[in-house]
C-alpha cells in the first residue's frame, strides 16, 4: 500500500519569513496530493491540492509543487504569519474523493 | 446541512463498554469515509462507503469495529468491548466523487 513521510515534524519560523514542508509517496500510482491544515483541537481542512497533470499550484501565500519522476511534493508559505501556526499534514491518493494516506504532520509555529 | 456534523464530540467509556459514533454528511455526498486519529499523528484510513455500500473496510483494526451506513446518508462506527488503545480522535469526512474531502470536527473517545 501507499506510504506517505512529510518532513520536518517541527518547523518554527519567523513571521514574514517563508517555510517549507516535504512530503514523499510510494505507490506510483497516486495522483492526487492535498495539502491539510488542523489546528488544535479542530478539523483538518484542505488548504491546497494538486492533480499528477500539474507541477505547481498557487493560491495567494501557499503553493505546491510535485515531482512525479521523484515521487515528492512540497508545500510553500511565504509571507508567515502568526494565524499561519498550526499543524500542516500531507496526504496521497490515488485519485481526489479516494482513500487518503497521510504523513504524520508538521507542526509550524510562526514566531511574531 | 453546511457541514460534516459528528456527535458525540467526547465520549468517555469504561474499558469493555460499546460505543456508537454517529456522522451526518454533507446532503448529497456520495463518499463517506472514516479516519482514527492517534494524538499526534495524522489521520488513518478506517473504512469508506459509496452511497450505502461498504467498499473498503481494510482499515479497521479489529473485529470489535463496526461501520455501517444504511441509507446512503448518515453513518454509525460501532466499537465493541472498548479497550484503551481504541482511544483517539474518530473524524468522518465526506465527498463528491471528484472533490477533496470536508471533514467533521470528530469525536474525542476516552476509554478509561
Amino acid at each position: 500500500g501507499e506510504n506517505v513521510e512529510q518532513h520536518p515534524s517541527t518547523l518554527s519560523v519567523q513571521e514574514g519569513d517563508s517555510a517549507v514542508i516535504k512530503c514523499t509517496y510510494s505507490d506510483s500510482a497516486s495522483n492526487y496530493f492535498p495539502w491539510y491544515k488542523q489546528e488544535l483541537g479542530k478539523r483538518p481542512q484542505l488548504i491546497i491540492d494538486i492533480r499528477s497533470n500539474v507541477g505547481e499550484k498557487k493560491d495567494q501565500r501557499i503553493a505546491v509543487t510535485l515531482n512525479k519522476t521523484a515521487k515528492h511534493f512540497s508545500l510553500h508559505i511565504t509571507e508567515t504569519q502568526p494565524e499561519d501556526s498550526a499543524v500542516y499534514f500531507c496526504a496521497a491518493s490515488k485519485a481526489s474523493g479516494s482513500r487518503l494516506t497521510f504523513g504524520e504532520g508538521t507542526q509550524l509555529t510562526v514566531n511574531p | 446541512g453546511a457541514g460534516v456534523s459528528q456527535s458525540p464530540r467526547y465520549k468517555v467509556a469504561k474499558r469493555g463498554q460499546d460505543v456508537a459514533l454517529r456522522c451526518d454528511p454533507i446532503s448529497g455526498h456520495v463518499s463517506l469515509f472514516w479516519y482514527q486519529q492517534a494524538l499526534g499523528q495524522g489521520p488513518e484510513f478506517l473504512t469508506y462507503f459509496q452511497n450505502e455500500a461498504q467498499l473498503d473496510k481494510s482499515g479497521l483494526p479489529s473485529d470489535r469495529f463496526f461501520a455501517e451506513r444504511p441509507e446512503g446518508s448518515v453513518s454509525t462506527l460501532k466499537i465493541q468491548r472498548t479497550q484503551q488503545e481504541d482511544s483517539a480522535v474518530y473524524l468522518c469526512a465526506s465527498s463528491l466523487a471528484s472533490d477533496g474531502y470536508t471533514f467533521g470536527s470528530g469525536t474525542r473517545l476516552t476509554v478509561v
